[in-house]
């Protein structure tokens, strides 16, 4: 049964700072893994997808990374801004058909 | 961009109450999903439709659930009897195929008293 955890829970930094969050999966037969931003109380907004051939996607100051043989994805986000500040979510297609979301990182930016 | 549609935003319904919570996907997109989040927790797997009929479903996905795709455009989703414990953001996806990126609406909120 895939597992998805994410690491840290919360995590707190100062603006401009480069930040990383990571995520990590038990079973490595996956279609995808995709990375969405979440706001209090609102919808999911998909960030960047990562294929299962693929290595890494960009999307401006983001920078998603997949290393599918240790079950292991990062976030990396560059100067970060007050903006940035949400709960980051992993989910990973995997091939029963089933998207397996993480618990979420929450990420505070101070300004 | 296109967009996948929730509709309401949010209900309130008391318990043992039917409901149905309606989405429009993305127009060519061909598999759909449902998911629910509720207060604090991860968002969980429901319910996945490809061709007219159920690919997978969870076990929270029983028999007071049930999906349908009466018309082409829309994908509803169907508790019979609503119980307290149902109350929770209900997300709609859908994927133009398997293995691609998944658009996710921005949810209805059911809160169940």
């Amino acid at each position: 049964k895939q597992e998805v955890t994410q690491i840290p829970a919360a995590l707190s930094v100062p603006e401009g700072e480069n930040l990383v969050l990571n995520c990590s999966f038990t079973d490595s037969a996956i279609y995808n893994l995709q990375w969405f931003r979440q706001d209090p109380g609102k919808g999911l907004t998909s960030l960047l997808l990562i294929q299962s051939s693929q290595r890494e996607q960009t999307s401006g100051r983001l920078n998603a990374s997949l290393d599918k043989s240790s079950g292991r994805s990062t976030l990396y986000i560059a100067a970060s801004q007050p903006g940035d500040s949400a709960t980051y979510l992993c989910a990973v297609f995997s091939r029963d058909d089933k998207i397996i979301f993480g618990k979420g990182t929450r990420l505070h930016i101070l300004p | 961009e296109p967009e996948v549609t929730q509709t309401p935003s949010h209900q309130v319904t008391q318990m043992g109450q039917e409901v149905i919570l309606r989405c429009v996907p993305i127009s060519n997109h061909l598999y759909f999903y449902w998911y629910r989040q509720i207060l604090g927790q991860k968002v969980e797997f429901l319910v996945s439709f490809y061709n007219n009929e159920i690919s997978e479903k969870s076990e929270i996905f029983d028999d007071q659930f049930s999906v349908e795709r009466p018309d082409g455009s829309n994908f509803t989703l169907k508790i019979r009897s609503t119980k307290l414990e149902d109350s929770a953001m209900y997300f709609c996806a859908s994927s133009v195929d398997r293995g691609y990126g998944y658009t996710f609406g921005s949810g209805t909120r059911l809160t169940v008293v």
